[in-house]
């Protein structure tokens, strides 16, 4: 069975500071996607990798595939009130059609 | 742009009543699917399709029924609604399979009493 762990489950910081939250797994993934879920409202796509080592920015935030696409990070610097929400990681399942979902990132940015 | 539109936002149902979440999308997409998400346990596939006409079961599909009789439409039926589908319920649609896009709705949350 094929599984994403996503670390921490939650996490609260202040505005200002820079964090680092992770998405692991022992399976080979063709790639990989992060969502931001605000309350209320469902998922939105933030980015998509798909190469080994691939680092995509947006804004203050930076996404990395790792070299063996097993895994990936979402770094944020100088963390805003606006950030906070949960992340998802999601990859590619057994099935085209089927993803794999992390359970998530609970991130609280205190004003 | 509307996207992908869900009804009803909220539903309270008794024990064994049944019911029918709609789902909508405008953006011609041949894959729809709907998820439901619990605390701690992130989105579980219930059902998905591929095209009209073509549905297929996800990770959690027992108590729950899906049609698919035209590309913008994929409802999802509460045959005898438990407590334990106490839970929101996200319909999606993308152009395809993985490394595309998936656009979520709203939501609907369902509280079974």
């Amino acid at each position: 069975t094929q599984l994403l762990e996503q670390s921490p489950q939650f996490l609260s910081i202040q505005e200002g500071e820079n964090l680092t939250v992770y998405c692991n797994s022992s399976s080979v993934f063709s790639s990989l996607q992060w969502y931001r879920q605000e309350p209320g409202e469902g998922p939105v796509l933030l980015v998509t990798v798909v190469t080994g080592g691939e680092v995509k920015k947006l804004k203050r935030l930076t996404f990395q595939f790792g070299d063996a696409r097993k895994d990936s990070s979402l770094h944020i610097t100088a963390a805003q009130p606006g950030d906070t929400g949960l992340y998802l990681c999601a990859a590619d399942g057994d099935s085209n059609y089927q993803l794999i979902w992390g359970a998530g990132t609970k991130l609280i940015i205190k004003p | 742009n509307a996207g992908v539109t869900q009804t009803p936002k909220f539903q309270v149902l008794k024990t064994g009543q049944s019911m029918t979440l709609q789902c909508a999308q405008d953006m011609n997409h041949e894959y729809m699917s709907w998820y439901r998400q619990d605390p701690g346990m992130g989105l579980r596939l219930i059902h998905y399709s591929v095209g009209a006409g073509i549905t297929d079961q996800g990770e959690v599909p027992n108590g729950y029924n899906v049609s698919r009789s035209t590309t913008e439409d994929f409802p999802l039926r509460l045959l005898s609604a438990a407590p334990s589908q106490t839970s929101v319920y996200f319909c999606a649609s993308s152009r395809g399979g993985s490394g595309n896009t998936i656009y979520f709705g709203e939501g609907s949350w369902l509280t079974v009493v």
